[in-house]
């Protein structure tokens, strides 16, 4: 069974720098065509996405995101990271991680995380 | 950047009716990277359809894709009442960016 678990601070003051875990349980990032992806979600708005990385290490971010934005991974351990600099009170929102099954799905995010919550506020 | 346009914002029908949700991108698009995702209040998206037509493990039939170049559609038949939920679309195109669009809320008339 395919799990992702995210993780955080639940609150972050302007400016700072938040880091966002993704554990995942099920599926190797190691395996070719899977990817770990990073989407957010404001209060009662829309999905939008935020970062991608791939099985052989490639990175793939937002482009009006791009400057504030690391994703990484660590394989042994079954987790990727996201980064996000210079937080803003317009950066309040459910963060969601999903597994992306090139081959099986297309690209879609066939498996997401239940979300966290980061609020941004002084 | 291609937007995504989701009509209608919401559509009221009951349970038992059928539902038609479109999704018209800004320029044309081939088929393999659009696909469909419901989402439940407090809930997280859940993949429904990809690649336009194909249904994700676990999607029921009643659920189908269709479309092409600007114009997407989800079809829903027979509407159950677990079936009224935001549903979204989204592109994987060029440049490697994903885009959603804004949303559809199908609710209880």
């Amino acid at each position: 069974q395919v799990t992702l678990r995210e993780s955080g601070p639940a609150l972050v003051k302007p400016t700072q720098t938040l880091t966002l875990t993704c554990t995942f349980s099920g599926f190797s990032l190691k395996r070719s065509g899977m990817s770990v992806t990073w989407i957010r979600q404001p209060p009662g708005g829309a999905l939008e996405w935020l970062a991608r990385i791939d099985w052989d290490d490639d990175k793939y971010y937002r482009t009006s995101l791009k400057t504030r934005l690391t994703i990484s991974k660590d394989t042994s351990n079954n987790l990727v990271v996201l980064t996000m600099t210079n937080m803003d009170p317009a950066d309040t929102a459910t963060y969601y991680c999903a597994r992306i099954s090139t081959t099986t799905t297309h690209d879609a995010f066939d498996v997401w995380g239940q979300g966290t919550m980061v609020t941004v506020s002084s | 950047e291609i937007v995504l346009t989701q009509s209608p914002g919401t559509l009221s029908l009951s349970p038992g009716d059928s539902a038609t949700l479109s999704c018209n991108p800004s320029q044309s698009v081939g088929t393999n990277y659009l696909a469909w995702y419901q989402q439940k209040p407090g809930q997280a998206p859940r993949l429904l359809i990809y690649a336009t037509s194909n249904r994700a493990a676990g999607t029921p039939d009643r659920f189908s894709g269709s479309g092409s170049g600007t114009r997407f559609t989800l079809t829903i038949r027979r509407l159950e009442p677990e079936d009224f939920a935001v549903y979204y679309c989204q592109l994987y195109g060029s440049a490697f960016q994903y885009n959603f669009g804004q949303g559809t809320k199908l609710a209880i008339k």
